[in-house]
């Protein structure tokens, strides 16, 4: 079946640190990868996303690229910003068939001034 | 424009009751999306309507669940005989188009308290 690995958080880091999020997939056929972030009070938005293997999503300074041979998408930032505290997700869709997004669990950063 | 929009923001109910959550998709949408986030579970995919019609409701957790889609436009999702494990938020989302190639907009849920 389709699944999404990410690390487990929370993640508290210091505002201009480094950060990276990993994820990794488990899908039959090529997926769509995504990065939604919630947040505090707000709803899912998308970040970012890479529909074919090595192409690179990018928005608000995060990137992630689709990585087929390590089957990851691990998103990435060079220097976080207080504003940047939220809930990340990693997700994939099938690139056929009516399939749902399947989200990972999500992780909790939290950017201290 | 107006985004998509979830009634009503908060619900308690008591264990064994009724509850109607509903889904206000953004104008236009036809595919429209039901995934429930939980402590420990993530978002999970509930049901998916394409128009009135819902092609996959593989992800429903048992029958006391249910949804509907009327005009193409709102969804109500139902559960009966609600259990403490319904505890959750509920969101929904709609895109143009079902597919990989439309951005899902979600919704700011439901939180659904079962005491």
């Amino acid at each position: 079946g389709n699944s999404v690995t990410q690390m487990e958080g929370p993640v508290t880091l210091s505002e201009e640190a480094f950060l990276t999020i990993n994820c990794t997939y488990t899908a039959t056929g090529y997926p769509s990868l995504f990065w939604y972030v919630q947040y505090p009070g707000e709803g899912l938005q998308l970040l970012l996303k890479a529909t074919k293997a090595d192409d690179k999503g990018s928005n608000k300074g995060f990137e992630a690229t689709y990585r087929k041979e390590t089957t990851s998408f691990h998103l990435e930032k060079g220097s976080v910003q207080v504003s940047d505290s939220a809930v990340y997700f990693c997700a994939l869709i099938r690139n056929s068939g009516n399939t749902p997004l399947v989200f990972g669990k999500g992780t909790r950063l939290s950017v201290i001034a | 424009g107006a985004g998509v929009s979830q009634s009503p923001s908060n619900k308690v109910t008591e264990k064994g009751k009724d509850v109607e959550l509903r889904c206000d998709p953004i104008s236009g949408h036809t595919a429209l999306y039901w995934y429930r986030q939980s402590l420990g579970q993530g978002l999970e995919f509930l049901i998916y309507f394409q128009g009135n019609s819902a092609p996959d409701k593989s992800g429903l957790p048992s029958d006391r669940f249910s949804a509907e889609r009327t005009g193409g436009s709102v969804s109500t999702l139902t559960i009966q005989r609600t259990q403490q494990e319904d505890s959750a938020v509920y969101l929904c989302a709609s895109s143009l188009e079902r597919g990989v190639l439309y951005e899902q907009y979600f919704g700011p849920g439901t939180r659904l308290t079962v005491t």
